[in-house]
């Protein structure tokens, strides 16, 4: 058990409010991932973190920013956030498995944006 | 550009055999990913391809070309627990991982 949990589980905001969905872990793991997904369209990355002040840019970052000031914890926060944020946010961590780098996922924070 | 094309969705019975397809297009290759996503879960890792073949684990099974471009997970002996989505990724040259958009698998009994 990678032991990651996600808050808030659920959240309902308005246009043009900040939120921060956070990400927390217990096991040290170096890389962090936050994705988010939607109908229709595969997983997409939208920052990571490769250390503690160490991040960087996915391929949806627009809109987002992240902030890593302890091992355990990875921030994403949407500064104001817009009706296409609205979607599932995933934070994952990093883990060899089998000889690969495999993905665990906390449970997702499901964001409504009004 | 990358792409991972994979079904929609597919229907089998309970009981039965299920072949997932997966073809991708990406900038290199380091290998390729199953994951399986039940409703309002988080993705779960199912298995890991990166050479040419079949690696079987359990009832599950991930066959792997990469000359073709191409990805199977074939799932035996059906179980109602297995609905849920099967997701591929595949992971470039530059180590990041491309996603495909899941197939919708359904279980009939």
């Amino acid at each position: 058990d990678a032991g990651i949990t996600q808050s808030p589980r659920h959240k309902v905001t308005e246009t043009g409010t900040p939120v921060t969905l956070r990400c927390h872990q217990t096991e040290n793991h170096r890389y962090m991932y936050w994705y988010r997904q939607d109908p229709g369209h595969g997983l997409r990355l939208i920052h990571y973190s490769y250390g503690v002040k160490d991040t960087d840019k996915g391929e949806v970052s627009d809109g987002y920013s992240v902030s890593r000031s302890k091992t355990e914890d990875f921030l994403l926060t949407l500064e104001s956030a817009t009706s296409s944020q609205t979607s599932v946010y995933f934070c994952a961590i990093s883990e060899s498995h089998s000889g690969a780098n495999v993905l665990t996922f906390g449970a997702g924070s499901r964001l409504t944006v009004l | 550009g990358q792409n991972i094309d994979q079904p929609t969705e597919m229907t089998a019975t309970e009981g039965a055999i299920v072949q997932i397809n997966c073809t991708y297009q990406t900038s290199g290759f380091n290998g390729l990913f199953w994951y399986q996503q039940h409703a309002g879960e988080a993705p779960t890792f199912l298995s890991y391809n990166v050479l040419d073949g079949l690696e079987e684990k359990g009832r599950f099974s991930s066959f792997l070309s990469r000359s073709k471009g191409y990805s199977y997970l074939l799932l035996k002996e059906l179980q109602m627990k297995d609905s849920a989505s099967y997701l591929c990724a595949v992971m470039d040259s530059n180590y990041q991982l491309i996603w495909g958009a899941g197939t919708k698998l359904i279980i009939k009994p």
